[in-house]
């Protein structure tokens, strides 16, 4: 009975490759978003859809695009992978107010 | 730009003493303050929050304490267990109503609470 889960936990791949990440939520919440943390620890929203509506969208290449089919999942595709892509990203969720359930995260290796 | 800094990147204290975590932030129209606790390959779990018309919360063993005029914001945690081990990170957002829940997160603080 996970709340949030990701697929997959690990990914590896080279540059320039094509690559998703899937994210799913079973608490029923209304926004979902996308975080980044970087080799410095930083944890950076990337994105938010709030039913199904792109409500932030931070300063991210335009190769990365969010796809939120339903409420309850919000996938991440990334194309033109580059090394400094390399990260840990993290899907949360919430239902209103600032609380946010976070994923078990998915480390991304370019090689 | 770090609008929020978590100055020290560890911090070990004996279990059943206080631990005491710190964050300072710039951005003057943060009026929403969270912790977070994360584990090794988790990621962040909710712990205790804070709205700028309070200058304290408590829940159970966690205490987070608001200076607004220092903007600066503690965590302590009374007293520690070596369950909590774990980085702790401080996260604020500028209330702007609706939907539009932002939170900027600071670097993080690695608690080790030693047995």
């Amino acid at each position: 009975d996970t709340a949030v889960s990701q697929t997959p936990k690990y990914l590896v791949t080279q540059m320039g490759n094509d690559k998703s990440i899937k994210c799913e939520q079973n608490l029923g919440h209304d926004t979902m978003y996308w975080y980044k943390q970087d080799s410095k620890k930083f944890l950076k929203i990337m994105f938010s859809y709030n039913n199904k509506e792109l409500i932030i969208n931070e300063t991210v290449p335009n190769r990365f695009s969010p796809k939120s089919p339903d409420k309850a999942h919000l996938n991440l595709h990334i194309n033109s992978l580059e090394l400094g892509d390399s990260a840990v990203y993290f899907c949360a969720s919430s239902l209103t107010g600032w609380k946010q359930y976070f994923g078990p995260g998915t480390r991304l290796t370019v090689t | 730009d770090q609008q929020v800094k978590q100055n020290s990147p560890s911090l070990s204290v004996q279990e059943g003493r206080i631990s005491i975590l710190n964050c300072d932030y710039t951005n003057s129209m943060f009026d929403y303050f969270l912790w977070y606790k994360k584990y090794p390959a988790e990621g962040p779990t909710f712990l205790i929050s804070i709205s700028s018309i309070k200058d304290k919360n408590e829940d159970g063993r966690f205490t987070v304490f608001l200076n607004k005029s220092a903007k600066h914001l503690s965590l302590h945690i009374v007293p520690s267990q070596p369950g909590d081990s774990a980085v702790y990170f401080c996260a604020a957002s500028a209330g702007s109503g609706g939907s539009n829940y932002k939170l900027t997160f600071g670097k993080g603080t690695l608690l080790t609470v030693n047995p």
